[in-house]
């Protein structure tokens, strides 16, 4: 029973264009979404975050999309660079449990020159 | 700062063998988590503490993984005996609660420790 959820496990974009990473969760007590990159061999990395409060966050090429009503968020890294190719989680947190991260499984981007 | 560190990189054992992973967070940090990443279930959290005491460790597979916080600059994940199935990425976090809001739920990762049972 996944709170949260990462339906494409992969993604494949050329270099220059949008991507967009979907993540869907399920319990209405989250209040705080982040995303978060990995390289292989390497620990996740933060990326960005996003508040219930808020529906939109940016930073530089990346911008998080926040849609409470649909229980979903988004991740659009704009452009495409090949340094972007990384497995990128999605993770939530609140309903009490601060600190606590429950992440999606992963998706896996591929970004080509 | 030397950000997560974690214990051994690599272990590669037989079953039945007993394995301590070993972590040590951002000093300063109060907060720490176990995760374990395998393909079928992602990332998902073993236990976690706060101030070292042990606040959640419903994700604890079975009694054979247990995990301690001595002290807050040293934790160890350990499993005894181990099996097969134990085999996985095991990546340690920490985060301050004393930060208010997003910044404690900011975790920050370890390399992690990949363990091979077989």
């Amino acid at each position: 029973d996944q709170q949260v959820k990462q339906n494409s496990p992969s993604l494949s974009v050329q270099e220059g264009r949008i991507s967009i990473l979907n993540c869907d969760y399920t319990n209405s007590m989250f209040d705080y979404f982040l995303w978060y990159k990995k390289y292989p061999a390497e620990g996740p990395t933060f990326l960005i975050s996003i508040s219930s409060i808020k529906d939109k966050n940016e930073d530089g090429r990346f911008t998080v999309f926040l849609n409470k009503s649909a229980k979903h968020l988004s991740l659009h890294i704009v452009p495409s660079q090949p340094g972007d190719s990384a497995v990128y989680f999605c993770a939530a947190s609140g309903g009490g449990s601060q600190g606590n991260l429950i992440f999606g499984k992963g998706t896996k981007l591929s970004v080509k020159p | 700062d030397a950000g997560v560190i974690q214990s051994p990189r690599h272990e590669v054992t037989e079953m039945g063998q007993e394995v301590t992973l070993r972590c040590k967070p951002i000093s300063g940090h109060n907060s720490l988590f176990w995760y374990r990443q395998t393909m079928m279930r992602g990332l998902e959290l073993l236990i976690y503490f706060n101030n070292n005491v042990p606040i959640d460790d419903s994700g604890m597979p079975e009694d054979r993984f247990s995990a301690k916080m001595p002290n807050a600059s040293f934790s160890t994940l350990k499993i005894q005996p181990s099996e097969p199935r134990d085999s996985a990425v095991y990546f340690c976090a920490s985060t301050s609660s004393r930060d208010r809001g997003l910044g404690a739920n900011v975790l920050t990762f370890g390399a992690g420790s990949r363990l091979t049972v077989l």
